[in-house]
């Protein structure tokens, strides 16, 4: 158990849907980081907060969004969802800010479908 | 950007060693991560390396040579539960410290 907590386990929607998922850090960690696994994709990832405020960027669609909370949960949000949407989504956290030999902890993921 | 290559699939007999390669090209190498992945499950982190040499942590070793772009993971004395992905992950920081994971390695452990 990685101490990171992702809800719901399993979502299943329709196209042009909206989605939010939901993901508590580990204890002491200020870094929340989401990623998306398909499986022609490998590990991709998403966005970064720290301690609440937005940190990095990576390859986030525009329908997607998410924020930082002051009790450090984050949410993700999947809008106007599309079939190819369908996907393993991991929320991972980490003590500071990614530097150093800080390891990345994973939570057990949320599997999004969209039908 | 980055470019990380690994091997897409490999098989091992149980009892015996597997390396398990992976190449990179990133302009502010920051450090490079293993993880292990079952299949539908969570990625849990096994090694790390910034310096050149190996790192050993029980059964499992990594290797880093920053001037090949090169890093192994080794993995001895094989158990079935080894069966597996494994990613190897590189942190740039010219890209805001983010990690850029590899297609990962599916490793299956015969009997």
């Amino acid at each position: 158990d990685s101490g990171v907590t992702q809800t719901p386990k399993h979502l299943i929607t329709a196209t042009g849907q909206r989605v939010t998922l939901r993901c508590s850090p580990r204890s002491g960690d200020l870094s929340v980081y989401w990623y998306q696994q398909s499986l022609d994709q490998g590990l991709q990832f998403l966005i970064q907060y720290y301690n609440g405020e937005e940190r990095a960027k990576g390859n986030i669609l525009e329908r997607f969004s998410a924020q930082q909370f002051p009790d450090l949960h984050s949410e993700l949000n999947l809008s106007s969802l599309e079939l190819g949407d369908s996907a393993l989504y991991f929320c991972a956290s980490s003590v500071g800010q990614g530097g150093a030999g800080q390891p990345q902890h994973f939570g057990d993921g949320t599997r999004l479908s969209i039908l | 950007g980055q470019n990380i290559d690994q091997p897409t699939e490999m098989t091992a007999t149980e009892g015996a060693i597997v390396q398990i390669n992976c190449t990179y090209q990133t302009s502010g190498f920051n450090g490079l991560f293993w993880y292990q992945q079952h299949a539908g499950e969570a990625p849990t982190f096994l090694s790390y390396n910034v310096l050149d040499g190996l790192e050993e942590k029980g059964r499992f070793s990594s290797f880093l040579s920053r001037s090949k772009g090169y890093s192994y993971l080794l993995l001895k004395e094989l158990q079935m539960k080894d069966s597996a992905s494994y990613l190897c992950a590189v942190r740039d920081n010219n890209a805001g410290n983010m990690l850029t994971f590899g297609g990962g390695t599916r490793l299956m452990v015969k009997p």
